[in-house]
């Protein structure tokens, strides 16, 4: 399975600002995605990022909220813009295999706390 | 009805036991299915993957898939405290055209030494 890796690992940030979270993978893949898991709750899909081409977004988020940048096959970037208390959670990286199998791999996410 | 439901748990078995971890999904299109476990302060890890229907086994870890009663299960047997972590039932189906993947809430699992 790929290796990813996430920065930064963990952020508090002040609310109305914006942190942009990177995702690095170690060998290209087509399919990224962002998920958000805020505690005790399950994966909750924020949008699929495709090299090329605009992400796309889940019902309930918007790309003016957490615009999404995929600027190559290794590579993608989640803002979490204006940021209000309620953004608290672990963002996750994850990329589906390039092997055929249409399984997904997570990083090892980020642990924002907004206050 | 949730794409996805698992029982919440927490489900505890003692040492040595087997674990048995179920899922149920609404989505009779649905043709993969996948079990993650997440320990607390990390992130999901693919443990098996199913897509017919029958046993896949992997060591001590049996999927089983039922795509007439739309059931998958996980067995986990000669259960081990570090086994110990929440269970996620994830399921990928025509439905959601083929690029995504719902997760369920996840069962939690205690292995009691």
């Amino acid at each position: 399975s790929a290796v990813i890796s996430q920065k930064p690992s963990r952020d508090i940030c002040q609310r109305g600002t914006s942190l942009t979270i990177q995702c690095q993978v170690d060998s290209q893949v087509t399919m990224m995605f962002w998920y958000r898991q805020q505690p005790g709750q399950s994966l909750t899909l924020i949008a699929t990022a495709n090299q090329g081409s605009e992400a796309t977004y889940e019902s309930g988020f918007v790309i003016d909220k957490f615009p999404i940048s995929r600027p190559n096959l290794t590579f993608s970037t989640l803002t979490v813009s204006n940021m209000s208390p309620e953004d608290s959670s672990i963002y996750l990286c994850s990329v589906e295999s390039s092997g055929g199998a249409d399984e997904q791999f997570f990083g090892p996410g980020t642990r924002l706390t907004v206050l | 009805q949730k794409e996805v439901e698992q029982n919440s748990g927490p489900l505890s078995v003692p040492e040595g036991a087997i674990a048995s971890l179920n899922c149920t999904y609404s989505d009779r299109g649905s043709q993969s299915f996948f079990w993650y476990r997440q320990y607390s302060g990390k992130s999901p890890e693919l443990i098996m993957s199913i897509y017919s229907n029958g046993d896949k086994e992997d060591g001590r870890f049996t999927a089983q898939l039922n795509k007439a009663s739309q059931y998958v299960s996980l067995l986990i047997r000669d259960s081990q405290p570090s086994d110990s972590a929440t269970y996620l039932c994830a399921v990928r189906g025509a439905r959601t055209g083929g690029f995504k993947t719902i997760f369920g809430a996840g069962t939690r699992l205690f292995v009691k030494a």
